[in-house]
């Protein structure tokens, strides 16, 4: 049993598109983290947060707490943000982060 | 800053044989770890470090050994290397593990024959 768990685990989307990607929960966190990894590239912090929503840029995201759910929004997606997206978990009293098993995002010009 | 730095970037062994993954960080972080990335499965937890001279297990330890002999460095060595340890691996740093972004290392990609 994974304790994070995405959807879609594929997505494609025409540029202009708004995305969403979601990640559900199962344990209690002190903070969800959203990443970004480019194909055979390193991977990136996007966001951390344990409530609320936060934005950069075109990118969003948002968590609900009492439902164990965050979402990653990207709008106007343009080519570029084809990557995969990675939901991860700082679980309460743990000393690693429980990972999704990502999201592969492609956006066709 | 430098941020967290592995090396080699790719690298091929023979059943048997030993190394070790290299990573470094220069941002004075305490917390470090090393994950393996296989497809169709998220990252997995090796081994993790809370300041130097702490180590202690992740999920999927066997197989590998680590020490944190300084604040910057967190080697990782494969003691004899097995087709099952082919992956790619990211050494990965933050101040704690609690509510701080992670910053990641370009990865390793290691493939045992």
């Amino acid at each position: 049993k994974n304790e994070v768990e995405q959807s879609p685990q594929n997505l494609t989307a025409q540029e202009g598109e708004f995305i969403t990607i979601n990640c559900s929960y199962s344990v209690g966190i002190s903070a969800l983290h959203w990443l970004q990894q480019h194909p055979g590239g390193g991977i990136v912090s996007l966001f951390m947060l344990s409530s609320g929503k936060k934005k950069h840029g075109r990118l969003i995201a948002t968590i609900n707490i009492q439902e164990k759910h965050s979402s990653l929004h990207i709008t106007a997606s343009h080519p570029r943000d084809s990557a995969v997206y990675i939901c991860a978990v700082d679980q309460t009293g743990a000393n690693n982060l429980f990972f999704g098993t990502g999201t592969r995002l492609t956006v066709i010009p | 800053n430098a941020g967290v730095t592995q090396t080699p970037k790719f690298q091929v062994l023979k059943t048997g044989q030993s190394m070790t993954l290299q990573c470094a960080q220069d941002m004075n972080h305490e917390y470090m770890s090393w994950y393996r990335q296989d497809p169709g499965m998220g990252l997995r937890l090796i081994h993790y470090s809370v300041g130097a001279g702490i180590t202690d297990q992740g999920e999927v330890p066997n197989g590998y050994n680590v020490s944190r002999s300084t604040t910057e460095d967190f080697p990782l060595r494969l003691l004899s290397a097995a087709p099952s340890q082919t992956s790619v691996y990211f050494c990965a740093s933050s101040w704690t593990i609690s509510y701080n972004e992670q910053f990641f290392g370009p990865g390793t990609r290691l493939t045992v024959l």
